[in-house]
């Protein structure tokens, strides 16, 4: 079956950088990716990587080894709207090329 | 672009009733995925269509959850009986071809408490 980790909860200070760990063990590996939901809402997009590297949308980026079986999603500059819960899914043969198996998510909280 | 739309918002029913959920894709998004999502965990995937066909539904407990896709747009979700352990989120996703299943939009959802 599918296993995904990441770490529960992670606090940073405003201002700082934050790393937040994925990893997974899946049969058929298709790629990572991250979503991010605050309370009471929906989650949203942030990255995908399907093959080995970074990967950077302004304040977020990405990073995936697929001969680590692992993962990360960095967070810079962080702001207080960044306290939210973060998720990392993977589209593997087992989900299915057309889904995505979450994570039970990181809940982030950051401080002034 | 509209994003994708979920009706009601909340519901409150008590177990043994029925329920529904209804969701409408972002336009010209062919598939709609179902989740629901138990507090404090991922979303977990339900059902998939693609059109109006269903791609997977090994998820769903069949013997009182089912679905539908009328036309391919928007879809249903109902639960018939509820059951305690129903009380989740759910959530309503699409993803257009082009993009893929990596990157899904999802609706607000519906909170259902079941007492």
């Amino acid at each position: 079956g599918q296993s995904l980790e990441q770490p529960s909860e992670v606090t940073a200070v405003e201002g700082a950088i934050v790393q937040i760990n994925c990893t997974y063990q899946t049969s058929g590996f298709y790629g990572l990716s991250w979503y991010q939901q605050h309370d009471g809402g929906a989650p949203t997009f942030l990255s995908y990587n399907g093959l080995d590297g970074l990967e950077e949308t302004g304040r977020f980026s990405s990073f995936l080894s697929r001969s680590d079986s692992y993962g990360y999603l960095l967070l810079q500059e962080l702001q207080m709207k960044d306290s939210a819960s973060y998720f990392c899914a993977v589209r593997d043969q087992e989900a299915g090329a057309n889904n995505l198996f979450f994570g039970t998510g990181t809940r982030l909280t950051v401080i002034p | 672009e509209a994003g994708v739309a979920q009706s009601p918002r909340y519901k409150i029913i008590e177990k043994r009733q029925s329920v529904a959920f209804w969701c409408n894709p972002i336009s010209g998004h062919a598939t709609l995925y179902w989740y629901q999502q138990i507090l404090g965990q991922g979303p977990k995937l339900l059902i998939q269509f693609q059109n109006n066909g269903v791609v997977d539904d090994s998820q769903l407990p069949k013997d009182r959850f089912s679905a539908e896709r009328l036309k391919g747009v928007d879809s249903t979700l109902k639960i018939q009986p509820a059951k305690l352990e129903d009380s989740a989120v759910y959530l309503c996703a699409s993803s257009s071809r082009l993009a893929g299943s990596y990157e899904q939009y999802f609706g607000p959802g519906t909170r259902l408490t079941v007492t």
